[in-house]
């Protein structure tokens, strides 16, 4: 069975650091680029980073641009989103999500999520 | 970066046709055939059911089909079924690997 499943979520303060990981199982995260994506308690979805099968080409949303940073270690079959300067905002549900190889930033491929909760 | 504006709710009866409309720019949807769309029942993970505009993967229902004009990309479900009854999030590349999702729509079948 193909799964993502996320996990590092928790309870932190503002300012604080917390780093999600994601694991694979049932397919090779190095053969796609992949994402995060998150969601706030009753809001849309946001795109939050990505970063190419290689590791050597990432993007952010403004929102996080200097704060997260993501990361792959393809001989792990995993995913990593280092959050730093934690704001209240960044409260959410992550995903880590596979962009589908057959075209570019569709997301065809969702883990369950791990909640992330910014507060004092 | 700004979200795509889509419509806060649509609603149907069952079998009829509801069209979920998502704008954005030239710098977005305008600019790449490269929109997808995403149902999410309440609790669950989002799910893949339009790429490339008008393409559907595998195993989604042809009462799904997608279409744009210009800056703005639609979402049509025919044949409205309860199950149907979910949140709609459309998402667009918007150059430089990067993307961006709409508002999202809810969708009440009646």
């Amino acid at each position: 069975e193909v799964q993502l499943v996320e996990s590092g979520g928790g309870l932190v303060k503002p300012g604080g650091s917390l780093r999600l990981s994601c694991a694979a199982s049932g397919l090779t995260l190095g053969h796609s680029w992949m994402s995060w994506v998150r969601q706030a308690p009753g809001k849309g979805l946001e795109w939050v980073a990505n970063i190419n099968q290689g590791g050597g080409e990432m993007s952010y949303v403004d929102s996080v641009k200097g704060r997260f940073s993501i990361s792959r270690d393809n001989a792990k079959n995993s995913l990593y989103l280092q959050m730093n300067s934690l704001r209240a905002e960044d409260t959410a549900v992550y995903y880590c999500v596979r962009e589908a190889p057959i075209t570019p930033h569709a997301f065809d491929i969702w883990g369950q999520g791990t909640m992330v909760t910014v507060s004092a | 970066q700004s979200a795509l504006t889509q419509p806060r709710s649509v609603s149907g009866s069952p079998g009829q046709s509801v069209t979920i409309s998502c704008t954005g720019t030239s710098s977005d949807v305008g600019g790449y055939n490269y929109v997808s769309w995403y149902q999410q029942h309440p609790g669950r993970a989002p799910r893949f059911i339009i790429y490339d505009v008008n393409k559907r993967p595998s195993g989604v229902p042809d009462r799904f089909s997608g279409s744009k004009s210009g800056n703005t990309a639609s979402l049509i479900i025919s044949g409205l079924q309860a199950e149907d009854e979910a949140d709609y999030y459309c998402c667009s590349y918007a150059g430089r690997y990067s993307g961006v999702f709409g508002t999202g729509t809810e969708v009440t079948v009646l």
